[in-house]
């Protein structure tokens, strides 16, 4: 059954750093997004993409964040200057072909942990 | 604005006991309905999910839930519960037809489920 998969599974990293999360959604998807859970705490929207647009975004995500699908695979999340509260389970998703409202199917997460 | 209430943060059941774990939904037009699972070091796993139509729905693992409009509700029921359903369940909910809503899902706090054997 084919999953969306992220890399790598656990990053550390030191404040204000830059780091990259990488993610390989469903081959067929169009629609693809990005949550983060902080510990102990709701799943929270970052960002939806499609047509290599963001179609929304969260307050969260501000200027320090991008997203890219650099080729036909892969979907990234950039943060460039990470700060400690940026710790946190990061999780692709990627959902259907004709919209939006299509089940979301969710990678395993990267945890990021900023020292 | 959408956001999604589950009032139990822990609930602790026997195996073989049924189960039944609620969700709030506060939406102003057709709301989509899903639960998700994560087990611990897990990602989310989709257990079922509301679009349409019938509002009692079935999902894996013998999991099913129903969509009251009128309470504004989409609780999980479970009629016996084995020792692997031990794991966090989410209640989410999403812009529905005519939503204008970029796919964005606002996801409740989670419910921890532990089995006593």
């Amino acid at each position: 059954e084919p999953e969306v998969t992220q890399t790598p599974s656990h990053q550390v990293t030191q404040m204000g750093q830059e780091v990259i999360l990488r993610c390989v959604p469903i081959s067929n998807h169009l629609y693809f997004y990005w949550y983060r859970q902080i510990l102990g705490q709701k799943v929270e929207f970052l960002v939806s993409f499609y047509n290599n647009e963001i179609s929304e975004k969260s307050e969260i995500f501000d200027d320090q964040f991008s997203v890219e699908r650099p080729d036909g695979s892969n979907f990234t999340l950039k943060i460039r200057s990470t700060k400690l509260e940026d710790s946190a389970m990061y999780f692709c998703a990627s959902g259907g072909t004709r919209g939006y409202q299509e089940t979301q199917y969710f990678g395993p997460g990267t945890r990021l942990l900023v020292l | 604005a959408q956001s999604v209430t589950q009032p139990d943060i822990h609930i602790t059941v026997s195996e073989g006991a049924s189960l039944e774990l609620r969700c709030n939904y506060s939406y102003g037009a057709t709301p989509y309905l899903f639960w998700y699972v994560q087990s611990p070091g897990q990602g989310l796993q989709l257990l079922l999910k509301y679009f349409s139509g019938d509002t009692l729905v079935q999902g894996i693992k013998g999991f099913e839930a129903e969509f009251k409009r009128s309470q504004s509700s989409f609780n999980l029921r479970k009629p016996s519960v084995h020792w692997s359903d031990a794991a966090e369940y989410f209640c989410a909910v999403g812009a529905g037809a005519g939503g204008t809503s970029y796919g964005k899902l606002t996801f409740g706090q989670g419910t921890i489920l532990t089995v006593h054997p």
